[in-house]
């Protein structure tokens, strides 16, 4: 079966620290994709980051990067130089291809609290 | 930048009334989504919509669920009966399905619809 786990409930880090949020996947479809999503208090859900399963290099968007080990079926997301403004809940999602890339299955979340 | 919007931003409804949830997804996007929300809770997938069909649901999405496309731009979720436990914000997404399969096809999420049933 198809799962996503975030482990951390909750994440604190300084500003202008580097933090790292995990995310545990499982399945067996060779073919799947990794999102992450930040949903800041106001609700909205903001696309931050894409990782394929095929995808030689790990991906970078900005501060964001994806340490993406398939090996190891994780993809923990980066975010370097914190600031105030990351404070939100992160979501770690997956889909696949046997769902013909449709659904996106979310993990619970991790809450990222940045304090100056 | 073009985005997916959705109205109302809030809907309080008594219980057993019907609900319409309204999204307009990005133009020539091709696939449409209804996710939802319960406070405090993981985002749920509802249903995914293409070519003018359902294309996938959820176990969620059960008779109480409809959607639609009535025109060229708007995508609605029907709710015929709400129960209490329908509170929840509600997300629509839409996303190209032009780049393949094995692409990040990226979903762009609506600012959500908070639904508050009483």
């Amino acid at each position: 079966a198809q799962k996503i786990t975030q482990t951390q409930p909750g994440m604190f880090v300084q500003e202008k620290e580097a933090v790292t949020l995990d995310c545990t996947y499982d399945t067996s479809d060779p073919s799947y994709g990794l999102f992450w999503y930040k949903q800041p208090s106001s609700g909205e859900m903001i696309f931050l980051i894409y990782q394929g399963s095929y995808d030689q290099q790990n991906a970078t968007e900005g501060r964001y990067s994806l340490n993406f080990q398939k090996a190891r079926k994780s993809a923990n997301l980066v975010i370097s130089a914190s600031q105030l403004g990351d404070s939100a809940m992160y979501f770690c999602a997956m889909r696949w291809e046997n769902t013909g890339f449709q659904k996106l299955v979310f993990g619970t979340g991790t809450r990222l609290l940045v304090s100056p | 930048e073009p985005e997916v919007t959705q109205t109302p931003s809030h809907q309080v409804t008594q219980m057993g009334q019907e609900v319409i949830l309204r999204c307009v997804p990005i133009s020539n996007h091709l696939y449409f989504y209804w996710y939802r929300q319960i406070l405090g809770q993981k985002v749920e997938f509802l249903v995914s919509f293409y070519n003018n069909e359902i294309s996938e649901k959820s176990e969620i999405f059960d008779d109480q669920f409809s959607v639609e496309r009535p025109d060229g731009s708007n995508f609605t979720l029907k709710i015929r009966s709400t129960k209490l436990e329908d509170s929840a914000m509600y997300f629509c997404a839409s996303s190209p399905g032009t780049s393949g399969r094995a692409r990040g096809d990226e979903q762009f999420f609506g600012p959500g619809t908070r639904l508050t049933v009483l």
